[in-house]
Order: structure tokens, then C-alpha cells, then sequence
């Protein structure tokens, strides 16, 4: 099975900040990556696909950038509306896998 | 409106079965490999397993293989989740997942509790 490993697994920040969290696989996944948002109580939603692809809807704040076994979610910055937990999700190859989580928390 | 809506979570004994469904609307539910996506109380994301556009091919996780069967009824445009011989550790939300490129929509999740 391919392991993708998410850091940080928490951060805190404020409005405004710049934020990064990286996705680390362990081995290559080509582009075939997503990052999901999930607030409490709810469902997980995709933000990302194809590692750099935005959903639509979403806020050109975030963006995400990489492919073979590095990848990264930024929020440029960062909203009240923004914190949340963050996954990442490979499904190269079977099982698809995620990441452990990064909760972006108020500073 | 796209969308996917769970049913059938509830409290079960340990060594009990439950069937969890997924009604979908909105979309084309033929043409989309379907995924069961499950999460523990205050725990990450888990794939459980998926099933393609015919039902011809099916994939587990390793924690679920042998105790759980996906299964699709593409003239209801319903998923389905039968899990059996439940153990504690099976205690989540259960979510139903369009797979598209990267898992592109999910369900509000049914919550199962495997509790004596």
C-alpha cells in the first residue's frame, strides 16, 4: 500500500497567514491527488484534484502544487471560514489512501 | 441536485450485521466507480471499498475483507454496505463517496455504533 504522510498534523495561525501543509507519499502517484476539507460535524468536501486542480467553487486561496511524491495545499490567506481539518487522498494505485490530517487551528 | 444520502447506521451488538445504503440523485450513477469511505470518532479517513460502474470489479481494505460486501443497484441508483461479523473497532461514520478524481462527492455519513 502507498503511506502518505501529512505535516504538520496541527497548526495554528491567524487571519491572514499564509498557510502550507505537505503530503509526502511513499512512492510516486504521478499527479493522482486530492485535498479534502473537513469542519466538525461534516462531511469531507474536495478542494483539490489532480494535485493542482481547483473544484469549482471553491476559493482561489488555496491552491495546490506537485506530483510524483511531494505535494502541497496553501491558503494564501487564511479565513475565519478556513479552519478546518485537511486531508490528503491518493488513489494512483489501490488501496487509495489518505494522509492523517492537518487541523488548522486559531492562533 | 447532485448530491448522496445515506441510510441504515444504528447501534449494533458486536458479532451483528447491518446493511448501509446510498441513494444517489442529480448525476449519471452508471458511469462512476462508487466508494465507502468510513471515519472513527475523532479519527482520520479510511477507505473501506469501492465498486465499479457494472459491478464487475470490487476492492476492500484489508480491516473489512470477509466481513463486508459492497454492492450497487444501478436501477435505483443505490449503493449498499453490508457489513457483518462487526467488531467494536467498526464504530464510524460511514460515508458514501462518488470516486471520481479523487473522491469528488460525498455523503453527510450514517454513523454506525458496534456496542454491547
Amino acid at each position: 500500500d502507498i503511506q502518505m504522510t501529512q505535516s504538520p498534523s496541527s497548526l495554528s495561525a491567524s487571519v491572514g497567514d499564509r498557510v502550507t501543509i505537505t503530503c509526502r507519499a511513499s512512492q510516486g502517484i504521478r499527479s493522482d491527488l486530492g485535498w479534502h476539507q473537513q469542519k466538525p460535524g461534516k462531511a469531507p468536501k474536495r478542494l483539490i484534484y489532480a494535485a493542482s486542480r481547483l473544484q469549482s467553487g471553491v476559493p482561489s486561496r488555496f491552491s495546490g502544487s506537485g506530483s510524483g511524491t511531494e505535494f502541497t495545499l496553501t491558503i494564501s490567506s487564511l479565513q475565519p471560514e478556513d479552519f478546518a481539518t485537511y486531508y490528503c487522498l491518493q488513489n494512483n494505485s489501490n488501496p487509495p489512501t489518505f494522509g492523517q490530517g492537518t487541523k488548522v487551528e486559531i492562533k | 441536485e447532485v448530491q448522496l444520502v445515506e441510510s441504515g447506521g444504528g447501534l449494533v451488538q458486536p458479532g451483528g450485521s447491518l446493511r448501509l445504503s446510498c441513494a444517489a440523485s442529480g448525476f449519471t450513477f452508471t458511469t462512476y466507480w462508487m466508494s465507502w469511505v468510513r471515519q472513527a470518532p475523532g479519527k482520520g479517513l479510511e477507505w473501506v471499498a469501492h465498486i465499479k460502474q457494472d459491478g464487475s470489479e470490487k476492492n476492500y481494505a484489508d480491516s473489512v475483507k470477509g466481513r463486508f460486501t459492497i454492492s450497487r443497484d444501478n436501477a435505483k441508483n443505490s449503493l449498499f454496505l453490508q457489513m457483518s461479523s462487526l467488531r467494536g473497532e467498526d464504530t464510524a461514520f460511514y460515508y458514501c463517496v462518488r470516486a471520481a478524481r479523487n473522491f469528488d462527492l460525498w455523503g453527510q455519513g450514517t454513523l454506525v455504533t458496534v456496542s454491547s
